[in-house]
């Protein structure tokens, strides 16, 4: 089955500073990588996502890349705020018909400081 | 929009007793929804997916018999855990999948509910 890693597993940033999390996935059929965000108690909540017929994707101060040669994704937030303190999942699935189960990586706990 | 809700959002139980958890799509129908454990400060694991009509899929390693899962409706999957154990203290999370096209194709996409801490005495 699908296997994803994520690092780091923590990261520190002042704010205004750029954070990046990096995941690397196993099949090479997967084909979908949302990025969700997730405060302590609650839900995750997705904050972008990317498909594999493109290679980034940004959304104002949130960027995803994918290469899907070297079968890894990155999340870029540019200019962070205390806000995006949260911890960030990676995720991985193949996006057709009745598939689509998702295979989380391990999480990374970004600590945005003033 | 696509809403999912859970009920509980906590409970405390005794041991050996068992608890349902109700995993709802308020805003649209889901022929597949999932089941997910969180442990404190670890990741999603997947436990099961639940298909509207039809018996669940269980992840290895995930006891169907202890996990009982009931998707008998379009919007409406249950998680029983029986006979509840300290160790099966946890954040539940269920996910309902919306399928549909946008502009750049057909997509399915996973909302989360709330989430149900269960807490085993």
């Amino acid at each position: 089955g699908e296997n994803v890693e994520q690092h780091p597993s923590t990261l520190s940033v002042q704010e205004g500073d750029s954070a990046v999390i990096k995941c690397t996935y196993s099949d090479s059929a997967s084909n979908y990588f949302p990025w969700y965000k997730q405060e302590l108690g609650k839900r995750p909540q997705l904050i972008i996502d990317i498909r594999s017929n493109v290679g980034e994707k940004k959304d104002q101060r949130i960027a995803v890349t994918l290469n899907k040669t070297a079968k890894h994704f990155s999340l870029h937030i540019t200019e962070t705020q205390p806000e995006d303190s949260a911890v960030y999942f990676c995720a991985a699935s193949i996006n057709t018909g009745t598939a689509s189960k998702l295979t989380f990586g391990t999480g990374t706990r970004l600590q945005v400081t003033l | 929009g696509a809403v999912v809700s859970q009920h509980p959002s906590w409970v405390i139980c005794k041991s050996g007793t068992s608890v349902k958890i109700e995993c709802r799509s308020l805003d649209f129908q889901a022929t597949t929804m999932f089941w997910y454990r969180q442990f404190p400060k670890q990741s999603l694991m997947l436990m099961a997916t639940s298909n509207e009509g039809s018996k669940a899929t269980y992840e290895q390693g995930v006891e169907k018999d202890k996990f009982l899962i009931n998707h008998a409706s379009l919007t409406l999957s249950t998680l029983t855990v029986t006979s509840a154990h300290p160790e099966d203290s946890s954040f539940y999370i269920c996910s309902a999948r919306k399928s549909g096209h946008s502009g750049s194709g057909s997509y399915n996409e996973q909302f989360f509910g709330p989430g149900t801490r269960l807490t085993v005495l």
